[in-house]
């Protein structure tokens, strides 16, 4: 079965570095991009990027730009995604999601357990 | 970047009533990249509709999407107790953005 299990929670503080690993299992891992979600708490779902598996290929949001890294590991089936000069409003839960389609459309069938980052000093 | 307007912010409902959720664009995206999503406090959102219109894997048939444009619904025709959730819509075409959600709480 498809799993997606992310790394343990961290605290950070300001001004460091994350760097949250999605290990995905029960598929081929190159074959379906990964996406990275985050949700700071009690807010909404906010979008940062993708990663083409095959590839190495990324997209980030535009909010990320510059202070996001997204890679990947295809020998062990992780992704990663790095986020640096970490702030206070950056504490959030970090997700992975994979995003499948097929004729009708597109949609993230499975997700990551969550990794809760905390940046605090 | 295309915005995502949902709404109302929530909708208190009693079990056994239909459930109307609204989710607005600020330009128009195609069918096919328009998705919803169910999230319980504490849990990684659930991936319900894609296409607008198509219901994933394993959801029930009172689950149904429609719409194209700018305007998409969502419609949970009788409410079950698990039902109560916050609801988001995502679109793929540009930036992938999200919307805010809608509460969906017990009365």
């Amino acid at each position: 079965q498809v799993q997606l299990v992310q790394s343990g929670a961290e605290v950070k503080k300001p001004g460091a570095s994350v760097k949250v690993s999605c290990k995905a299992s029960g598929y081929t891992f190159t074959g379906y991009y990964m996406h990275w979600v985050r949700q700071a708490p009690g807010q909404g779902l906010e979008w940062m990027g993708w990663i083409n598996p095959n590839s190495g290929g990324t997209n980030y949001a535009q909010k990320f730009q510059g202070r996001v890294t997204m890679t990947r590991d295809t020998s062990i089936s992780t992704a990663y995604m790095e986020l640096s000069r970490l702030r206070s409003d950056d504490t959030a839960v970090y997700y992975c999601a994979r995003l499948d389609y097929d004729s009708s459309g597109y949609g993230y069938d499975y997700w990551g357990q969550g990794t809760l980052v905390t940046v605090s000093s | 970047e295309i915005v995502l307007t949902q709404s109302p912010g929530t909708l208190s409902l009693s079990p056994g009533e239909r459930a109307t959720l609204s989710c607005r664009a600020s330009q128009s995206v195609s069918s096919s990249y328009l998705a919803w999503y169910q999230q319980k406090p504490g849990q990684a959102p659930r991936l319900l509709i894609y296409g607008a219109s198509s219901r994933a894997t394993g959801i029930p048939d009172r689950f149904s999407g429609s719409g194209s444009g700018t305007d998409f619904t969502l419609t949970i025709s009788r409410l079950e107790p698990e039902d109560f959730a916050v609801y988001y819509c995502q679109q793929y075409g540009s930036s992938h953005t999200f919307g805010g959600g809608t509460k969906v709480e017990i009365k």
